[in-house]
């Protein structure tokens, strides 16, 4: 589904640097989500979003900020990258709001911190 | 809190042979369970619902309330089956915000050939 991108598709930071994962929807769906993907951890919920300028925390949103001012655009950004945060990041949208349909998620970005 | 657990991390099987990826949670209420399938390097993608009680790619998934279970089932496995596999539901609470996924930690699922 090209219809949710994420950009880069790989991107290798300093620590302490500050870095921006983008995401874009062209549905027009509610409801966008930030996952990280870890050996051992699954799935875990960073941060998600009713709508524009609503977000929420998820389970590990420490070191993460978001924001929403446009409905197809969830951008994802660490603050201070630290090596902890190395892992893949994966955007999703829903057009549900009690997830009947399922998610439809993004083709992930692959960050690594040195 | 709602929770799923998906206790096998790995789990291999012969060409053919039948597979079940375990899936079990705790929920109030009436949960809306799915599976998700990723497979080498791609992005996630839903393979069933249990609101549909479809079958996808030969895979099924019975909800058991009794044992609280929604373990994901094929009869004959398919080298191209492998895959990681993460069964999640959403929150127990209704309304508004009640959209978020909780993932178990996924099953990767090895078919030898």
């Amino acid at each position: 589904d090209a219809g949710i991108t994420q950009s880069p598709r790989y991107k290798i930071t300093e620590t302490g640097r500050q870095v921006t994962l983008m995401c874009h929807q062209t549905w027009s769906h509610s409801y966008m989500f930030w996952y990280r993907q870890d050996l051992g951890h699954g799935l875990r919920l960073i941060y998600y979003s009713a709508a524009a300028d609503i977000t929420d925390k998820g389970e590990v949103p420490d070191g993460y900020v978001v924001s929403r001012s446009k409905t197809e655009n969830f951008p994802l950004t660490l603050e201070s990258a630290t090596r902890s945060q190395t892992s893949v990041y994966f955007c999703a949208s829903s057009d549900q709001a009690n997830t009947n349909y399922g998610y439809t998620f993004g083709s992930g970005t692959r960050l690594t911190v040195v | 809190a709602q929770r799923v657990t998906q206790p096998e991390k790995l789990l291999s099987v012969f060409k053919g042979a039948p597979v079940e990826l375990k899936c079990n949670y705790s929920y109030s209420g009436s949960p809306e369970l799915f599976w998700y399938v990723q497979y080498s390097r791609q992005r996630l993608q839903l393979l069933l619902r249990h609101i549909s009680r479809e079958s996808i790619k030969g895979f099924t998934a019975d909800l058991n309330k009794g044992e609280t279970s929604f373990h994901l089932k094929k009869p004959f496995a398919q080298e191209e089956d492998s895959a990681m596999y993460y069964c999640a539901l959403p929150p127990n609470r209704s309304g508004a915000g009640s959209y978020q996924l909780t993932f178990g930690k996924g099953t990767k699922l090895s078919v030898i050939p």
